[in-house]
């Protein structure tokens, strides 16, 4: 079973605009990460936000984590074309933190 | 960019013929993971590895072996293909348990 779900499951906005999008998941973690896909290519790492992290930012990226609601949200300011991909959040678990559990990713689309 | 080098990038093949996909990389990392990516269901842990010989299985491992005999290839086999195991394969690598997954940029398999 999926650790992490992603919320929506798809996303439409318009360049300029903000992206927002949520991860829950169901076990104690020990960090969750970001990744970017864009259309049939590999996935690439955005951010890694630790248990005992409550924000972060990396450029437009902002990502929060609560761990008393096992949830995560990625906001992505000012969209452009080019963050048009598919954003899946990666959770690495305490009692098997070697390996990475994935949801099953909210796709965005940026039009101009 | 990381140097993983996934082999082949596609192919086609038969209900119950092998199948070997090759991961291979320059970036001398310990851990090496192998990820199935279906529509609707993200990505999904087949088998790792943390280190030459040494693997352990993931939440989908039936149906596939690996290997690994040197530290920069980790090996996927499917002793008899079958159609469900139709998908993008992606090999990963991280140099820490837990840490940041550098992606290879996929094999499709598709099984008739």
């Amino acid at each position: 079973s999926q650790q992490g779900e992603e919320d929506p499951q798809a996303l439409s906005i318009q360049e300029g605009e903000n992206a927002t999008m949520n991860c829950s998941y169901k076990t104690s973690i020990n960090n969750l990460q970001w990744y970017r896909q864009n259309s049939g290519r590999g996935l690439v790492h955005l951010i890694l936000i630790r248990s005992n992290e409550r924000e972060k930012h990396s450029g437009r990226l902002r990502v929060t984590l609560d761990t008393s609601k096992k949830s995560s949200s990625l906001l992505i300011t000012a969209s452009r074309a080019a963050d048009t991909a598919s954003y899946f959040c990666a959770t690495a678990q305490d009692d098997s933190w070697g390996k990475l559990q994935f949801g099953a990713g909210t796709q965005v689309v940026v039009t101009p | 960019d990381a140097g993983i080098t996934q082999s082949p990038r596609h192919k086609v093949t038969e209900t119950g013929t092998p199948v070997t996909l090759r991961c291979h990389q320059t970036e001398n990392h310990r851990y090496m993971y192998w990820y199935r990516q279906d529509p609707g269901h993200g990505l999904r842990l087949i088998h790792y590895s943390y280190g030459v010989k040494d693997t352990d299985k993931g939440e989908v491992s039936d149906g596939y072996s690996v290997s690994r005999s040197k530290t920069e290839d980790f090996l996927l086999t499917l002793e008899s293909a079958t159609s469900s195991q139709t998908s993008v394969y992606f090999c990963a690598i991280s140099g820490v348990p837990g840490g940041e997954l550098f992606f290879g940029e996929g094999s499709r398999l598709t099984v008739l």
